[in-house]
């Protein structure tokens, strides 16, 4: 079966850092992607972790670990416009295809 | 700069009518993908396609159908729209086969906010 975790919503100060969880049980992997989707936008890549540990990219890192089916998405001095949902998704190692999480939203206070 | 483009961003159907969803991107990829979107759930699969004339069901195929007569445009039919299709629907397309541990990003449309009465 497929299944991935995040918390629904969540909430930090402007200048903040988050961290924001996924866990997933799915049958095969063939990586970790993160996407941001402001409301009523399309999502957006983010970031892409197939190996365990951290990646790193401006203001947002990603960590992988396989053995634990867990990732998080690390958002550091937070902005107003970093509020938007954040959708994890693993990659089946059958071709591209994609399963989603159901999404964090994320709001960011002043 | 890549592109994918929905044919509505908003479209209000009544129940029982066949309603067609067109996507086209221009960046000539061979894979291309239907969602949808609903609060709690997030995307799911409802159908893709890895090439011209080939399809295959996603995880929620039922009430669905496709066809992709082009490369570039794949379309998305509901044969006979419920109220419990009313949704947001996103396309996506991708470029191939990725080498392995690497990745080719895919694209979304905009979306098309789909309302049945």
């Amino acid at each position: 079966g497929q299944n991935i975790d995040q918390p629904t919503e969540m909430t930090a100060t402007e200048g903040a850092i988050v961290q924001i969880n996924c866990t997933y049980q799915t049958s095969g992997f063939n990586g970790l992607f993160w996407y941001q989707q402001h409301a009523g936008e399309a999502p957006t890549f983010l970031s892409y972790n197939v190996l365990d540990g951290l990646e790193e990219k401006g203001r947002f890192s990603s960590f992988l670990s396989r053995s634990k089916g867990y990732s998080y998405l690390l958002l550091k001095e937070l902005q107003m416009k970093d509020s938007a949902s954040y959708l994890c998704a693993v990659r089946s190692p059958y071709g591209n295809k994609l399963v989603f999480g159901a999404g964090t939203i994320l709001r960011v206070k002043s | 700069d890549v592109k994918v483009t929905q044919s509505s961003r908003y479209l209000v159907k009544r129940t029982g009518e066949k309603v067609f969803l067109e996507c086209v991107q221009d960046m000539d990829h061979e894979n291309m993908f239907w969602y949808r979107q609903d609060p709690g759930l997030g995307l799911r699969l409802i159908y893709f396609s890895y090439d011209v004339k080939m399809k295959e069901k996603g995880d929620i195929p039922e009430g669905y159908s496709v066809s992709r007569e082009k490369k570039e445009r794949f379309s998305l039919i509901l044969e006979s729209a419920s109220t419990n299709q009313t949704s947001m629907y996103l396309c996506a397309s991708i470029r191939g086969l990725a080498a392995l541990g690497s990745y080719n990003e895919q694209f979304f449309g905009p979306g098309t906010r789909l309302t049945v009465l």
